[in-house]
Order: C-alpha cells, then sequence, then structure tokens
C-alpha cells in the first residue's frame, strides 16, 4: 500500500516552454501531497506543501508563478514549471500523506528528471 | 526551526558486517523522525519513524533505529549489511508541536556495502 506515483519519469524540453508534473496517490486519499526538488548529490528541499481543494504554501524563495501547484483531487496533484530555462533542469518529487499532521509519514513519488535545453 | 545531521557523506562496510548510519536532530520540543533511502534515479522509501514509545524502532528490510533523547540522536542500524543495501540514506525530523508538518532532511548519507 501507499504508492505514489509520478508522470513523466523524465523529460526534456526547450528553453521558455512550460512543462507539467503529475504526481498521483494510487491507493489512498492524499490530503496534502508535498513538492520537492533536489539537486545531484544533495538533499531534498520542500518548494512547495498543498492540500487537496486549497492554494499551495510555497517555501520562502520559490516563485509561486513559476512553479504552478494544483491539487484538484484527493488523488493527484500537478506540478507546472512555466516557461522553463536550464537553471529548472533539476529531479522534482512529490510526496503524499493521508492527512496534514506532522506525525504523518509521507509517501514518496519515484521523481520526474526535468532537463531544460 | 529544526534541522537534521547526516556526519558522514560516505559510509563503506564489508557485506555481512553490521552497519550504522548516523544522524543528530535539533528541534523545539519532541521530534518525529524519520528515515528514508533512495536508489539511483528514484524517489524516497520509507524505512522506519519514530514518534513515540520504545527508544527502538523496527522497520523495513532489517533496520532499525535507536532514538536516543539526551544525545539528540536517531542513528540507523543494520546486524548485518547486504550489498543491496548500497543507497543514499536520509534522516528527516518534523516537529511535535505546532501546525508545522514539513519534513526537514539530512544532507544525506552514501552508504557502500562491499561484497
Amino acid at each position: 500500500g501507499a504508492v505514489v506515483s509520478q508522470h513523466p519519469s523524465r523529460v526534456i524540453c526547450k528553453s521558455g516552454t512550460s512543462v507539467k508534473i503529475e504526481c498521483r496517490s494510487l491507493d489512498f486519499q492524499a490530503t496534502t501531497m508535498f513538492w520537492y526538488r533536489q539537486f545531484p548529490k544533495q538533499s531534498l528541499m520542500l518548494m512547495a506543501t498543498s492540500n487537496e481543494g486549497s492554494k499551495a504554501t510555497y517555501e520562502q524563495g520559490v516563485e509561486k508563478d513559476k512553479f504552478l501547484i494544483n491539487h484538484a483531487s484527493l488523488t493527484l496533484s500537478t506540478l507546472t514549471v512555466t516557461s522553463a530555462h536550464p537553471e529548472d533542469s533539476s529531479f522534482y518529487i512529490c510526496s503524499a500523506s493521508w492527512t496534514s499532521g506532522p506525525q504523518d509519514t509521507q509517501y514518496f513519488g519515484p521523481g520526474t528528471r526535468l532537463t531544460v535545453l | 526551526a529544526q534541522s537534521v545531521a547526516q556526519p558522514e557523506d560516505q559510509v563503506n562496510v564489508a557485506e555481512g558486517n553490521p552497519l550504522t548510519v548516523k544522524c543528530t536532530y535539533s528541534v523545539s520540543g519532541n521530534p518525529y523522525l524519520f528515515w528514508y533511502v533512495q536508489y539511483p534515479n528514484r524517489g524516497l522509501q520509507f524505512l522506519l519513524k519514530y514518534i513515540t514509545g520504545d527508544n527502538l524502532v523496527k522497520g523495513s528490510y532489517g533496520f532499525e533505529a535507536e532514538f536516543n533523547k539526551s544525545q539528540t540522536s536517531f542513528h540507523l542500524k543494520k546486524p548485518s549489511a547486504l550489498v543491496s543495501d548500497s543507497a543514499l540514506y536520509f534522516c528527516a525530523v518534523s516537529p511535535l508541536s505546532g501546525s508545522a508538518r514539513q519534513l526537514t532532511f539530512g544532507s544525506g548519507t552514501q552508504l557502500t556495502v562491499l561484497p
């Protein structure tokens, strides 16, 4: 149980285009989903937290107009990188949890490798 | 603000030997502590967590971790390492109180088990 999927697993795009990444909880309803970014050989950095049906909460320094997050249902959240640039190239990982409590385990998706040319 | 330290970037052990991956934390009040493992180009897999109760927590794949409040540590251990345990390990913390629910991750420790 507690499986989270991401699509696509990797994407290559041209600079200036937008890319949408989907995160789905396959066997549970995720009240809260999280989006992380991971650079090579580094830890995960939280970008934003989203609750179903409400606006995402972004971490300091993360541009909300550039990284659009939608959490329209209890099983799906999307991250859209708008007008992508090479510096946006990274490994994007989502996670999901049943509720929003700090003790709740976050279950992670397999990640999406974004390369912007 | 909470923080997590994993003092070792790299840990090498021989197959069959016990392994320890170290983690110390700093948080206001009591913590929730987690260990995750990441294989190359994959997301994180949950290993175990400490919420309350017994200081020794048992998790997936034979791993366990010991919560030590006085030393603010939560070291990951396994009695007998396997080559397949080679991966990147992350310790994470979230605070017990307040509305904060985000995990703060350590920098990760690359574990290599040598055959």
